[in-house]
């Protein structure tokens, strides 16, 4: 089946630092990526979606300047959390829109903590 | 815009007992519905969805759903739950969003299963 990656699966820095997630679909091409964000005993928010090739569209009350996203190929979209606070702790899941089936597939999540 | 509700934050079931965790929508349209599983610290992992066609869906695992348009309820399944099966459920909807138009999925708030021994 589709299989969609993400590195790393946990990382922990420091206040101020900036952080880069990456998400891969293995097995297909993703034309269109969905960064979420899920804090503790929540539900997943939608953050921005992000189609290869073009600008990311962030939901609203989303930072695009902070939570920067860049989806260069069909099969890879990333996240960069610029100048990261203590708030910006959270568990973050991608997944990517299969082209073919509309489907969409799950990351296992990157756990990001801030200090 | 769409809404999903879970109203149970926790479902406590015994081992073999059939288990039912419930799903109500809001969509204009025709529904896209979906369950995921979502393990600790784990991505979430396809149960099933209902497109069209029957509604008693069958998928992963064991479980199934039935879509009920008139109570606009997508409820999960399982005729005998397992201790495995404890995790948190969540449904959704896809529709449009402010980022996208039309290939969003919208959660619901999520529900803890706990199967016990």
């Amino acid at each position: 089946g589709a299989v969609v990656s993400q590195h790393p699966s946990w990382v922990i820095c420091k206040s101020g630092t900036s952080v880069k997630i990456e998400c891969r679909s293995l097995d297909f091409q993703a034309t269109t990526m969905f960064w979420y964000r899920q804090f503790p005993k929540q539900s997943l928010m939608l953050m921005a979606t992000s189609n290869e090739g073009s600008k990311a569209t962030y939901e609203q009350g989303v930072e695009k300047d902070k939570f920067l996203i860049n989806h260069a190929s069909l099969t890879l979209s990333t996240l960069t959390v610029t100048s990261a606070h203590p708030e910006d702790s959270s568990f973050y899941i991608c997944s990517a829109s299969d082209q073919g089936t509309y489907e969409q597939y799950f990351g296992p999540g990157t756990r990001l903590t801030v200090t | 815009a769409q809404s999903v509700a879970q109203p149970e934050d926790q479902v406590n079931v015994a081992e073999g007992n059939p288990l039912t965790v419930k799903c109500t929508y809001s969509v204009s349209g025709n529904p896209y519905l979906f369950w995921y599983v979502q393990y600790p610290n784990r991505g979430l992992q396809f149960l099933l969805k209902y497109i069209t066609g029957d509604n008693l869906v069958k998928g992963s695992y064991g479980f199934e759903a039935e879509f009920n348009k008139s109570q606009t309820s997508f409820h999960l399944k399982k005729p005998s739950a397992l201790v495995s099966d404890s995790a948190l459920y969540f449904c959704a909807v896809r529709g449009p969003s402010a980022s996208n138009a039309g290939n969003m999925l919208t959660f619901g708030g999520g529900t803890r299963l706990m199967v016990k021994p």
